[in-house]
């Protein structure tokens, strides 16, 4: 059974602070990691993509995969109260298998 | 714009009846996914399609039915068979790596 585990939370920052979100995936042959937004009540929403290893930046989030050690992290520069959410990691396999495996989620909130 | 559309948005069933969620996609993505939200739950994989005319059940696919006649659409039937249908469906779409989703539909039995 293929997994993607994420610590549950509540993780609580203040604001201005690095918020650091983790996940890791069990199938090694793991190719395209996402990173989605989902407030209480809405749809996930699409925040960050990465398929090699390293780091990538885009405004205050940063993806980085490490696929030797089989994470996948995002880190929130600055946290805002309207970061305050539930962040979704989403690992798809190599192949044609064009399903998703979802972890479960980490609920993050930010203290003004 | 291009989007995904769920309709409705909220929906209330009587036991014993069947539901009928829709999701349009003005995209053009091949591939198109129903998933189902519980409370504090993640996402659990309903049906999914890659291509008009074929697809594949999901983790949870008891009770439920898909049809993909056009490629812009992938309603799914909530049938009397499922025995505990309040939750929050979702829809999503994809043409290569990203997925993306509607709104969501929040289905209460009454």
């Amino acid at each position: 059974q293929k997994e993607v585990e994420q610590n549950s939370g509540p993780l609580s920052v203040p604001e201005g602070a690095i918020a650091s979100l983790n996940c890791t995936y069990s199938d090694r042959g793991s190719q395209s990691f996402f990173w989605y937004r989902q407030y209480s009540g809405k749809s996930p929403e699409l925040i960050m993509f990465i398929y090699s290893n390293g780091d990538k930046e885009d405004g205050r989030f940063t993806a980085q995969l490490n696929k030797a050690s089989q994470y996948v992290s995002l880190l929130i520069r600055d946290s805002q109260p309207s970061d305050s959410a539930t962040y979704l990691c989403a690992v798809n396999g190599a192949g044609n298998n064009r399903k998703l495996i979802w972890g479960l989620g980490t609920s993050l909130g930010v203290n003004p | 714009d291009g989007g995904i559309t769920q309709s409705p948005k909220y929906l209330f069933r009587k036991e014993g009846q069947n539901v009928t969620l829709s999701c349009e996609q003005n995209l053009n993505h091949d591939a198109m996914y129903w998933y189902r939200q519980d409370p504090g739950q993640g996402l659990r994989l309903i049906y999914y399609s890659q291509i008009v005319n074929d697809f594949q059940k999901g983790d949870i696919a008891e009770g439920y039915s898909v049809s993909r006649e056009k490629k812009e659409s992938f309603p799914l039937t909530v049938t009397s068979a499922q025995k505990n249908p309040t939750a929050f469906y979702l829809c999503a779409s994809r043409k290569d790596r990203e997925a993306f989703f509607g709104q969501g539909t929040r289905l209460t039995v009454v």
